[in-house]
C-alpha cells in the first residue's frame, strides 16, 4: 500500500498563534510533499512543493514566512500556519510521491484548521 | 497555463443508472492524468490514473479515457451505488517531477 497520515485531523486555534501540520508516508519512502488547501466547494491549490534535504518551493501568491514547510527526512514534511488568522481556516491536504514511484500521488486525510 | 474544467459541476442520478464524468484540459502536452474520489471534509482517494501513452484504465465499475489531443477525459460508473455518492476531482500531471493541477470537482449524489 501506500498510505500517507496528516496530524492532527482537525484543529482549533486562537488567532495570532501557529499550528504546526504533520504529514507521514508510512509505508513508503516520499521524494516529493505537496501541500494543498482547500477551501469550501473549491478544488484544491497547491501552496508549495517540497523535496527532503531542500528548501521548499511556493507557488505565486503563497507568503513562505507566513506557511512554513519542512521536509527533514524522506517520511515527514511538516506545515506550519504562524501567527495564524482567521482567513487562514480552510482544509489544508498533503500528497506525497514514492522514491521511484512514478507520479501517482497519494493524499493524506487532511487537517481542518479553524482559526477564532 | 494548464486548465483542467470538470462538466458538470453537480449530477443527482438514481441508484443503478450508468454514469459519465467530464473532464477536459486546455494543455494536451500532459505526462499523465488522475481521477480521485473525495469524501466530505476528506482526503483525497485515488481511483485510477493514465498515462499520457494510454487510451483508458478500468477499476471494477470504473473505467476512466483518456484522448490526449482533444484534451479530454471521461469517467464512467457503472451500476451507480448510494456509496459512489462524493466528489470526484479530475487532476493532469505536465511533467514527472511536475505538480498535479485540479479540477473542481463534480458532486455525485446518487439516489436511493
Amino acid at each position: 500500500g501506500a498510505v500517507v497520515s496528516q496530524h492532527p485531523s482537525w484543529v482549533i486555534c486562537k488567532s495570532g498563534t501557529s499550528v504546526k501540520i504533520e504529514c507521514r508516508s508510512l509505508d513508503f519512502q516520499a521524494t516529493t510533499m505537496f501541500w494543498y488547501r482547500q477551501f469550501p466547494k473549491q478544488s484544491l491549490m497547491l501552496m508549495a512543493t517540497s523535496n527532503e534535504g531542500s528548501k521548499a518551493t511556493y507557488e505565486q501568491g503563497v507568503e513562505k514566512d507566513k506557511f512554513l514547510i519542512n521536509h527533514a527526512s524522506l517520511t515527514l514534511s511538516t506545515l506550519t500556519v504562524t501567527s495564524a488568522h482567521p482567513e487562514d481556516s480552510s482544509f489544508y491536504i498533503c500528497s506525497a510521491r514514492k522514491v521511484g514511484g512514478g507520479t501517482e500521488a497519494f493524499f493524506g486525510q487532511g487537517t481542518r484548521l479553524t482559526v477564532v | 497555463k494548464q486548465e483542467v474544467t470538470q462538466i458538470p459541476a453537480a449530477l443527482s442520478v438514481p441508484e443503478g443508472e450508468n454514469l459519465v464524468l467530464n473532464c477536459s484540459f486546455t494543455d494536451s502536452a500532459i505526462y499523465n492524468l488522475q481521477w480521485f474520489r473525495q469524501d466530505p471534509g476528506k482526503g483525497l482517494t485515488s481511483l485510477l490514473l493514465i498515462q499520457s501513452s494510454q487510451r483508458e484504465q478500468t477499476s471494477g465499475r470504473l473505467n476512466a479515457s483518456l484522448d490526449k489531443s482533444s484534451g479530454r477525459s471521461t469517467l464512467y460508473i457503472a451500476a451507480s451505488q448510494p456509496g459512489d455518492s462524493a466528489t470526484y476531482l479530475c487532476a493532469v500531471t505536465m511533467n514527472r517531477d511536475d505538480k498535479i493541477i485540479f479540477g473542481k470537482g463534480t458532486r455525485l449524489h446518487i439516489l436511493p
